[in-house]
C-alpha cells in the first residue's frame, strides 16, 4: 500500500456519460498529480494541484476537469466519454509543490468506455 | 510529449544476470527518476539523481547520469523474477511536472 488511495479500482461505462475518480493523496502530501496511462499516448500529465490550487496544466481535454478539496483529496471529472477515455488513470502526490523529489502512485483507475 | 526514450524497449534475461536499461532525454533536467510499474499497477518510485550526480547506488539499484549526452542508465545486478515489471525514467526541468518516457519492459526468466 501506497498510501495514495484511488476509487474506484475499476469502472466501466457508456459513451457520453460522465464519471467521477477520486485520490486521496498520502498524509502530508500537499501535491496531487493526475496522469493517464494508455498504450499508445503512454504516460501523460493531466493536471496537477498544490494545496488545494491548480499548479499545471497538461494535456487536459476540455472534457476533462478536476479538484482539490480542502482535506486534500482530488477528484478527476470526465464528461462526454468516448471510447478513447479508456485507460488508466492514475493519481500521484508528493511532499513538495515541485518534482524534485519522487512521486507516490495510488494503484489507478482502470476505465472501460464501451 | 514524451521527453525520455527508454531503450530497449523490452528486455529478456535469466535470473542472476544484470539488466541495464538506457533513457536519453532532449532538454536539461533539474533531476531524473527511475520508476517501476508492475503489470496494471501503479508506479513505485525507484532512485533519483540529480542533475550534479553522476552516478547513485540504491540496493541492487545503480543509475548513471551523463548531462553532455542527455542521457541515463539502469543497472539492476542479480536480477530475480519479481524484478519482471516495465520501468519508466522520467525528468523534471524544473516546471511543474515529471515527464515520463514510453517505458520498457523487463522480463526476468526463473
Amino acid at each position: 500500500d501506497s498510501g495514495v488511495t484511488q476509487t474506484p479500482k475499476h469502472l466501466i461505462t457508456a459513451t457520453g456519460q460522465r464519471v467521477t475518480l477520486r485520490c486521496s493523496p498520502r498524509s502530508g502530501d500537499l501535491s496531487v498529480y493526475w496522469y493517464q496511462q494508455s498504450l499508445d499516448q503512454g504516460l501523460q500529465f493531466l493536471i496537477q494541484y498544490y494545496n488545494g490550487e491548480e499548479r499545471a496544466k497538461g494535456n487536459i481535454l476540455e472534457r476533462f476537469s478536476a479538484q482539490q478539496f480542502p482535506d486534500l483529496h482530488s477528484e478527476l471529472n470526465l464528461s462526454s466519454l468516448e471510447l478513447g477515455d479508456s485507460a488508466l488513470y492514475f493519481c500521484a502526490s508528493s511532499t513538495r509543490d515541485r518534482g524534485n523529489y519522487g512521486y507516490t502512485f495510488g494503484s489507478g483507475t482502470r476505465l472501460t468506455v464501451v | 510529449s514524451q521527453q525520455g526514450e527508454e531503450d530497449p524497449q523490452a528486455l529478456s534475461i535469466q535470473e542472476g544476470e544484470n539488466a541495464t536499461m538506457n533513457c536519453s532525454y532532449k532538454t536539461s533536467i533539474n533531476n531524473l527518476q527511475w520508476y517501476r510499474q508492475n503489470s496494471g499497477r501503479g508506479l513505485v518510485h525507484l532512485i533519483l539523481i540529480r542533475s550534479n550526480e553522476r552516478e547513485k547506488h540504491s540496493g541492487r539499484l545503480r543509475v548513471t547520469l551523463d548531462t553532455s549526452k542527455k542521457s541515463s542508465s539502469l543497472l539492476i545486478t542479480a536480477s530475480r523474477a519479481a524484478d519482471t515489471a516495465s520501468y519508466f525514467c522520467a525528468t523534471w526541468g524544473g516546471s511543474e511536472k515529471l515527464v515520463f518516457g514510453k517505458g520498457m519492459k523487463l522480463t526476468v526468466n526463473p
